[in-house]
């Protein structure tokens, strides 16, 4: 079965600094997908960034970047010039090729931004 | 921007009684989802749904669950008795079913939060 680990609770920068999530996986599926989530405080859950893993460039969308080592099975995110809006719950999920569709989730970091 | 929405919000329930949980997934969207979260624990999968039937489900969701869109907006979910460990934050997600939903961003609702007592 898939597992996925976020081995940070919580974690808590400066405004503007970078700050970098863990995540890891464990599967035996060679074509999947990761994705990692954003949840802020009392609002739902929005996507933040994407990877297939048949694709070997890392995912970048602004700020956000992950860092995808497929051998290692992690997949960190990157979050630079870190803003007070980014202070949330953020969520790594795996979805892997035949499965439906559903999303195996991780634990949970709790990020917060420090003005 | 279109999004997911979940009613009610909060529920609170008796052991043994029905509920209904209500989701308006977006509009031209064709994949369905029920998630939960217990409090402290991670996301859950319960449930997926293609073309009014359902394509997945996992083992929490038993005889006791069940899934319907009865109309053209509406994708419910119900637990017919419930139970204590039913308490938690329930999400309802939807996807564009493009690629045949593989791999596609699901975008998720506010969830409900159901307090069984």
């Amino acid at each position: 079965a898939q597992t996925v680990t976020q081995s940070q609770p919580e974690m808590s920068v400066q405004e503007a600094e970078t700050v970098t999530l863990s995540c890891t996986y464990d599967t035996s599926e060679n074509n999947y997908y990761l994705f990692w989530y954003k949840q802020p405080p009392s609002r739902q859950m929005i996507l933040v960034i994407r990877q297939e893993a048949y694709k070997q460039q890392n995912a970048t969308e602004n700020r956000f970047s992950v860092n995808f080592q497929k051998a290692a099975k992690s997949f960190s995110l990157k979050i630079s010039d870190s803003q007070l809006g980014d202070t949330a719950m953020y969520f790594c999920a795996f979805m892997k090729q035949d499965s439906n569709y559903q999303l195996i989730w991780g634990a949970g970091t709790k990020l917060i931004i420090k003005p | 921007e279109p999004e997911v929405t979940q009613t009610p919000s909060h529920q609170v329930t008796q052991m043994g009684q029905e509920v209904i949980l209500r989701c308006v997934p977006i509009s031209n969207h064709l994949y369905f989802y029920w998630y939960r979260q217990i409090l402290g624990q991670k996301v859950e999968f319960l449930v997926s749904f293609y073309n009014n039937e359902i394509s997945e489900k996992s083992e929490i969701f038993d005889d006791q669950f069940s899934v319907e869109r009865p109309d053209g907006s509406n994708f419910t979910l119900k637990i017919r008795s419930t139970k204590l460990e039913d308490s938690a934050m329930y999400f309802c997600a939807s996807s564009e079913g493009l690629a045949g939903g593989l791999g596609e961003t699901q975008y998720f609702g506010p969830g409900t939060r159901l307090l069984v007592l």
